[in-house]
């Protein structure tokens, strides 16, 4: 079946801009993760849901971020006014429900702040 | 809060030598063990995981991990590499909470075969 898609894949933003990452989990998946992995380093967590609900947001680096995730299936990571320092890997994952820490990872959307 | 160790950045072996990758974690409790393996410009694909049982955990590509309390490891291995297992491998533990199931990666480590 068709695993976890992400678009875009790579995005290049002037510094100041806004942006807007899709993920599409697998069907069926209940929750849904976002890491951000800078360049050499390993992904690190951003935020968690379960269906529609937003239960972990403690790896948000910023209020520029912000995740939402409206009929509990796609997930859009949003970031505002985008510095340098927002460049890096953004990875989605998703598991089949609640307690299930099998997770499944897209292949990631690059953003690149200039 | 749990954390993980791969101590060595780079390893480069051998096309057909055997490979063990180092990872060290630190939680509390039990925990969930992972090892990833990240392509170029791929995302993460699960190699193995470790829940309960069996300490000697087998994985996809003839990897194998082994689960040690008394070290607080999970070395990851192969009896003989190819050259298609060049990537970069991730180590990550897991807590199972409702509400808080983030998985905390190791930085990594970058694998090299030479012919």
């Amino acid at each position: 079946g068709a695993g976890v898609s992400q678009s875009p894949r790579y995005k290049v933003a002037k510094r100041g801009q806004d942006v807007a990452l899709r993920c599409d989990p697998i069907s069926g998946h209940v929750s849904l993760f976002w890491y951000q992995q800078a360049l050499g380093q390993g992904p690190e967590f951003l935020t968690y849901f379960q269906n529609e609900a937003q239960l972990d947001k403690s790896g948000l680096p910023s209020d520029r971020f912000f995740a939402e995730r409206p009929e509990g299936s796609v997930s859009t990571l949003k970031i505002q006014r985008t510095q340098q320092e927002d460049s890096a890997v953004y990875l989605c994952a998703s598991s089949l429900a609640g307690g299930s820490i099998e997770q499944y990872f897209g292949p990631g959307t690059r953003l690149t702040v200039t | 809060a749990q954390s993980v160790t791969q101590p060595d950045i780079h390893i480069t072996v051998s096309e057909g030598a055997s490979l063990e990758l180092r990872c060290n974690y630190s939680y509390g409790a039990t925990p969930y063990l992972f090892w990833y393996v990240q392509s170029p410009g791929q995302g993460l694909q699960l190699l193995l995981k470790y829940f309960s049982g069996d300490t000697l955990v087998q994985g996809i590509k003839g990897f194998e991990a082994e689960f040690k309390r008394s070290q607080s490891s999970f070395n990851l291995r192969k009896p003989s590499v190819h050259w298609s297992d060049a990537a970069e491998y991730f180590c990550a533990v897991g807590v199972s909470n409702f509400g808080n199931e983030k998985l905390t990666f190791g930085t990594g480590t970058r694998l090299t075969i030479i012919p």
